[in-house]
């Protein structure tokens, strides 16, 4: 079985602060691992994902993440945050191998909340 | 761009109705999902297609069934539509790379939020 938790249920920042979206993982095998994010009344958009390789990835809209073998952890941040970065975001694994080759699990979603 | 469209943005049903919710992608993708989304847990897949005719139960199949006639298009069909089933659905497709490793991203429609009554 795979599973991600994503621990904050909402996360507040300043803009121009840092910020961090945190997740953590659970996968048989290597773990590919995405991060999309959904604006109000919208689908999902899929901002950058890890499969092998470095170990800081570098998606759209100067987001990044830092994938963490030994911690199982795939955390979203960006130096400086903008107000419209407002938004839910979501972390997702995909499942390696067998009849369910290629599905994704998701993550709760955690509120990005920039301040301005 | 990739475009998926969902037929409806929002649907209003009574209880016991036979609904469908359509998808439709113009990118030619071999994979296709339904998700449905509630507050609090996050995305969960429903149903998925491999190609054309060919279907897998997701990880809350039960009282849904899915339809791929035609690649570019997968149907969500709820036989009896009830109240527990209110949510958001969203339709996905992704590109299959020659390599079979399916990593390319999930492409997303605008979602249909159906209310059952």
């Amino acid at each position: 079985a795979q599973s991600v938790a994503q621990p904050e249920d909402q996360v507040n920042v300043a803009e121009g602060n840092p910020l961090t979206v945190k997740c953590t993982y659970s996968v048989s095998g290597n773990p590919y691992l995405f991060w999309y994010v959904q604006y109000p009344n919208r689908g999902l958009q899929f901002l950058l994902k890890y499969i092998t390789g470095d170990n800081l990835v570098k998606g759209s809209y100067g987001f990044e993440a830092e994938f963490n073998k030994s911690q199982t952890s795939f955390h979203l941040k960006k130096p400086s945050a903008l107000v419209s970065d407002s938004a839910l975001y979501f972390c997702a694994v995909r499942h390696a191998g067998g009849t369910s080759y290629g599905k994704l699990t998701f993550g709760q979603g955690t509120i990005l909340t920039v301040h301005p | 761009d990739v475009k998926v469209t969902q037929s409806s943005r929002y649907l209003v049903k009574r209880t016991g109705e036979k609904v469908f919710l359509e998808c439709v992608q113009d990118m030619d993708h071999e994979n296709m999902f339904w998700y449905r989304q509630d507050p609090g847990l996050g995305l969960r897949l429903i149903y998925f297609s491999y190609d054309v005719k060919m279907k897998e139960k997701g990880d809350i199949p039960e009282g849904y069934s899915v339809s791929r006639e035609k690649k570019e298009r997968f149907s969500l069909i709820l036989e009896s539509a009830s109240t527990n089933q209110t949510s958001m659905y969203l339709c996905a497709s992704r590109y299959t790379l020659l390599t079979g490793q399916a990593t390319s991203p999930l492409h997303f429609g605008n979602g249909t939020r159906l209310t059952v009554t």
